[in-house]
């Protein structure tokens, strides 16, 4: 079965440092997304896109946040001057369509932990 | 604002049937959603709902009332796999998912 896969699963950054993340969605997929999952607690979206353009955010993704899709394949989050608190598990998301009955597929995610 | 609530914690024996509810006050409603989440895993779909009623898929079934704000899964027959955390999830614009905190699920044998 076709699945969201990211790289790397551990990173481990100097605080102020700048990080991608990657994530390859699943190939036919149209839309994608990043959540964050702070150790302990719960899942909190952070950005949607589509068609090469960010759909919604959330007041967590400012202006330290960036993500692209550099080629036809990879998505990445970028997060420009890192803090301790961004330490948590990132996952990227993916769904074929942008209808609300199509199920977003979750990658295993990153786990980013800034010293 | 938003708000998505659940227990925290259930714990049911190997076989028997548990009830995990959900209710929610989110500024938009497009459908409500069942993740189950293993321990350092990613969370994986489950179940959706958006009219009133019961959807059923194997051992697993969920229900909705958007009157009530309310929705539950129901898991049978329980089995030692089935121990994790089920997360339910509001979209309330166009894939905007918002997670309640999760209920850890124990399957005791």
């Amino acid at each position: 079965e076709p699945e969201v896969t990211q790289t790397p699963s551990h990173q481990v950054t100097q605080m102020g440092q700048e990080v991608i993340l990657r994530c390859v969605p699943i190939s036919n997929h149209l839309y994608f997304y990043w959540y964050r999952q702070i150790l302990g607690q719960k899942v909190e979206f952070l950005v949607s896109f589509y068609n090469n353009e960010i759909s919604e955010k959330s007041e967590i993704f400012d202006d330290q946040f960036s993500v692209e899709r550099p080629d036809g394949s990879n998505f990445t989050l970028k997060i420009r001057s890192t803090k301790l608190e961004d330490s948590a598990m990132y996952f990227c998301a993916s769904s074929e369509t942008g209808e609300t009955n199509q199920p977003q597929h979750f990658g295993d995610g990153t786990r980013l932990s800034i010293l | 604002g938003q708000n998505i609530d659940q227990p925290t914690e259930m714990t049911a024996t190997e076989g028997a049937i548990v009830q995990i509810n959900c209710t929610y006050q989110t500024s938009g409603f497009n459908g409500l959603f069942w993740y189950q989440q293993h321990a350092g895993e990613a969370p994986t779909f489950l179940s959706y709902n958006v009219l009133d009623g019961l959807e059923e898929k194997g051992r697993f079934s969920s229900f909705l009332s958007r009157s009530k704000g309310y929705s539950y899964l129901l898991l049978k027959e329980l089995q030692m796999k089935d121990s994790a955390s089920y997360l339910c999830a509001v979209d309330d614009s166009w894939g905007k998912l918002q997670f309640g905190a999760g209920t850890q699920v124990v399957v005791t044998p």
